[in-house]
This record gives structure tokens, sequence and C-alpha cells, in this order.
């Protein structure tokens, strides 16, 4: 059974400060992890992804996200966030040659000026 | 190319009534999926499809009916509505379920009193 944690269901920063969003799994098998974001009345729009090769994947925005295998998790990270990044973030796993998609409850992400 | 696209955006039904919503995408893709989004909760898996003529559950597939007669389209049927089943309903189709971009369609919001 594959399950997805987010801890934090919601998190306030000012901006231009740094954020960590959280995200733990667990998996009887090797999954993929995705990150995905989504805006206000809008749906989910893919934020980045980690398949294989190095363990730290990047976005096009500032976004970061490092695979820990040994502690089972995909952190997001951004080290100056913007008013623009408000929006809820979702962690995500795909089980290797299952056609599921599980994802996490969510991070709410509120930028303060 | 107008991506994935759903209607209606918002609906109300009362309990035991029937309706169909309506998901189309013009990109191709050979998998498509339904979603429910409900608060604290994420998004969860009602059915997907991995080509015209092939469909199966997801987690929370109690009270919904698909089918997909074209690779273009994907409608979701609920047979009685109930109150359990308000929720935002997202449609999403992909190249590959396991390891590519999902694209999402803008939702519909549907109220059962």
């Amino acid at each position: 059974a594959q399950s997805v944690t987010q801890l934090d269901s919601q998190v306030p920063v000012f901006e231009e400060a740094p954020v960590e969003l959280r995200c733990n799994y667990s998996s009887s098998v090797s999954v993929y992890l995705f990150w995905y974001v989504q805006y206000p009345n809008q749906g989910l729009q893919l934020l980045l992804k980690y398949l294989s090769g190095s363990t730290l994947v990047e976005s096009i925005n500032g976004f970061e996200a490092e695979f820990n295998k040994s502690q089972t998790s995909f952190h997001l990270r951004k080290p100056s966030v913007h008013i623009s990044d408000t929006a809820e973030y979702f962690c995500a796993v795909s089980p290797y040659n299952f056609n599921k998609f599980y994802f996490g409850s969510g991070t709410k992400l509120n930028v303060k000026p | 190319n107008a991506g994935v696209t759903q209607t209606p955006k918002f609906q109300v039904l009362k309990t035991g009534q029937s309706m169909t919503l309506q998901c189309a995408q013009d990109m191709n893709h050979e998998y498509m999926s339904w979603y429910r989004q409900d608060p604290g909760m994420g998004l969860r898996l009602i059915h997907y499809s991995v080509g015209a003529g092939i469909t199966d559950q997801g987690e929370v597939p109690n009270g919904y009916n698909v089918s997909r007669s074209t690779t273009e389209d994907f409608p979701l049927r609920l047979l009685s509505a109930a109150p359990s089943q308000t929720s935002v309903y997202f449609c999403a189709s992909t190249v590959d379920f396991s390891t590519d971009t999902q694209y999402f369609g803008p939702g519909t919001r549907l109220t059962v009193l």
C-alpha cells in the first residue's frame, strides 16, 4: 500500500523568505515522485518530478526538491518566495509498474508582503 | 489546442438525481483519469482509463461510472447523487500515467443537497 503525508496543512511566510514544504511517503515498491501546484480556482500543474538519476530536481521558477530514499522524503524548497507563489502544493507518488497515482492532502503556502 | 476541458463548471443536484460530468482532451493522450478533491484530503483517484474501451477503478469508485468510447472523451456518471459526493471533480490526461505530466482540466464544483 502507498501513502503520502504532508504534515503542514498551511505555511505562512513573508516575501523573500525561504520556505520548505515537507512530504513523506510510504510504499512497498519503488515510486516516482511529483510536486503539483494549484493556483486559486485552477486545476493542478506539474511543478517538478523525480524519476531517476540526480536526487535533486529543479523547476523553472526556482523551486527544488530532493529525493531522500532512506528517509522516504521529497521535500520542496525555495530560497526566496514571491507573492505569486501563493498556492496549494501537492506531493504525489506513482508506484513503479502500477497505473496508480496518490496525492498528499496538500499544503497551502501563503506568502505575505 | 484547448488541452483538457470540463463541463459544467458548477452544478447543484438534489439527492437521487443523476448527471454526467463531461471531460475532453485534444492532445491524443491514451491515459485519462477522474479525481475528486475534498478539503484536507488532497485528490483521490475515482476511475481511470488506459485507452478507448479500457477503464479501471481507482481509490474511491463507489457511486460513479465511466466509459471510454473515444480517445478524446471520458465522461463521469453519477447514477444517484448523494451529499457525500459534494466535491470538486478534476479530469486529467497524460501520455504515461506513471512517469509523465498529468494535464488537469479546470474542475467541476458539484453540490448535492
